[in-house]
């Protein structure tokens, strides 16, 4: 199993959706989680970090669900803009950032 | 625009030849990354750096690789040897958080 594992997608969706990513890590000792977003054939940019507490920044929502081992990305109503590759980091101690192989997310007009 | 630049951003290359890659981090960051991508993946963590010394390599680096970041402010990548299997886009990070534009190797 991978250490770090997404639906590749892609999700097509309507402008003005909600739509939601999760992303499964193995370690259980993993300590950050963080969502990226990339473009195509740009680098990837952080989105957001994501707390044990959730958190929210504008229409962007991140969880964590310790117990099942997963992370989540919930965007409320989606913008052509949002058009992208999402994807998942996880640090498990030390310096390696292991990413998952990213979501891609189309929003149709 | 992170702040972060690398150079070059493209490299084509026969197989066997060597290539070296440069990052230019944010000048106060003295955490510097490198990672390598390949289509459908994400990155792949390949080498951390604090200041100037290199803390932590992956497996995925193999001895045809080295990283360096001498006095601490710009880091250079080489791959010695290159085989197509080396092909893909090599990113620096500063911090954890920003990433350059990356240098797409193509070997053939």
């Amino acid at each position: 199993r991978k250490e770090v594992e997404q639906d590749p997608g892609p999700f097509n969706v309507p402008e003005g959706a909600t739509v939601a990513f999760n992303c499964t890590y193995s370690n259980s000792a993993s300590q950050s989680f963080f969502w990226y977003r990339q473009d195509c054939r740009k680098e990837p940019k952080l989105l957001m970090s994501v707390y044990s507490s959730g958190n929210e920044d504008g229409r962007f929502t991140a969880q964590l669900n310790r117990a099942s081992q997963y992370i989540s990305l919930l965007i409320r109503d989606s913008k052509l803009s949002d058009s992208a590759t999402y994807l998942c980091a996880v640090n498990s101690g030390g310096q390696n950032f292991v990413f998952g192989p990213g979501t891609r997310l189309s929003v149709l007009p | 625009d992170t702040g972060v630049s690398q150079d070059p951003r493209h490299k084509i290359t026969k197989r066997g030849q060597n290539v070296t890659f440069r990052c230019d981090p944010i000048s106060e960051h003295n955490r510097l990354y490198w990672y390598r991508q390949t289509l459908g993946q994400g990155p792949e963590f390949l080498t951390y750096f604090q200041n100037e010394a290199q803390l932590e390599k992956s497996r995925l680096l193999s001895d045809r690789f080295s990283a360096e970041r001498p006095k601490g402010s710009f880091s250079t990548l080489e791959i010695q040897r290159t085989e197509q299997g080396d092909s893909a886009m090599y990113l620096c990070a500063s911090s954890w958080q920003f990433f350059g534009p990356g240098t797409r190797l193509t070997v053939l």
